[in-house]
C-alpha cells in the first residue's frame, strides 16, 4: 500500500519569510514524487516533480524540493513567501506500474502582509 | 501550446439525472485520467484512459464511467446522481501511459458540479 501524509493542514507565514510544507509518504516501491499547487477555483499546477534522479529539485516560482528516504519525506520549501503563494498546495506520490497519482489532504498556505 | 480543456466548467443537476463532462487533452498526449475532489474525500482517482481503452480504475461504483476518443478526447459520465456527487472534477493528460510513474501530469481547471 501507498500513501501520503501532508503533516500540516494549514500553515501561515509572513510575506518575505521562509515556507516549509511537510509531506511525508509511504511506498513500498521507489516512488516519483510531486507537488502540486491549486489556486482558488483553478486546477492543479506542478512545482516540481522527483523521479530518482537528485534528490534535491527546484520547481517553478522559486520553490524547492528535497527527497530523503531515509526519512520518507519531500517538504517543499521556498526561501520567501509572495502574497501570489497563498494556495493549497498537494503532495502527490506514483510508483512503478501504478497509473493513479495518490494524493495527500493538502495544506492551505496562507501569506500575511 | 493550449492546456488541458474540460467543459462544462460549472454545472448544477437534480438528483437523479445524469451528467457528462468532457475533456480535450494536451495535443500530442494520449493518456487521460479523471480524478474527483471533495472538501470531505479530497482527491481520488476515477480512471484512466489511454488508446481508447480503461486501462485502470479508482474505487467508483458503476454509475461513474468515461470514455475516449480516437483523438484522445475524454468524457465521463455519472449516471443517477446523488447529492454526495457534488465535487470537482479534474482531467489530467500525459504523454504516455501511466505504467511510467515519472511521467508529468497536466491537470485542467476542473468542471464544477453540484447536485441538487
Amino acid at each position: 500500500a501507498q500513501s501520503v501524509t501532508q503533516l500540516d493542514s494549514h500553515v501561515s507565514v509572513s510575506e518575505g519569510t521562509p515556507v516549509l510544507l511537510r509531506c511525508n509518504y509511504s511506498s513500498s516501491y521507489s516512488p516519483s514524487l510531486f507537488w502540486y499547487v491549486q489556486h482558488p477555483n483553478k486546477g492543479l499546477q506542478l512545482l516540481l516533480k522527483y523521479t530518482s534522479a537528485a534528490t534535491l529539485v527546484k520547481g517553478i516560482n522559486g520553490f524547492e524540493a528535497e527527497f530523503k528516504k531515509s526519512e520518507t519525506s519531500f517538504h517543499l520549501t521556498k526561501p520567501s513567501a509572495h502574497m501570489s503563494d497563498a494556495a493549497e498546495y498537494f503532495c502527490a506520490l506514483r510508483t512503478p506500474g501504478r497509473r493513479a497519482l495518490t494524493f495527500g489532504s493538502g495544506t492551505r498556505l496562507q501569506v500575511q502582509p | 501550446k493550449a492546456g488541458v480543456t474540460q467543459t462544462p466548467r460549472y454545472l448544477i443537476k437534480t438528483r437523479g439525472q445524469q451528467v457528462t463532462l468532457s475533456c480535450s487533452p494536451i495535443s500530442g498526449h494520449r493518456s487521460v485520467s479523471w480524478y474527483q475532489q471533495t472538501p470531505g474525500q479530497g482527491l481520488q482517482f476515477l480512471f484512466e484512459y489511454f488508446s481508447e481503452t480503461q486501462r485502470n480504475k479508482g474505487n467508483f461504483p458503476g454509475r461513474f464511467s468515461g470514455r475516449q476518443f480516437s483523438n484522445s478526447r475524454s468524457e465521463m459520465n455519472v449516471s443517477t446522481l446523488e447529492l454526495g456527487d457534488s465535487a470537482l472534477y479534474l482531467c489530467a493528460s500525459s504523454s504516455s501511459e501511466g505504467v511510467f510513474s515519472g511521467n508529468t501530469i497536466y491537470f485542467g481547471e476542473g468542471s464544477w458540479l453540484t447536485v441538487v
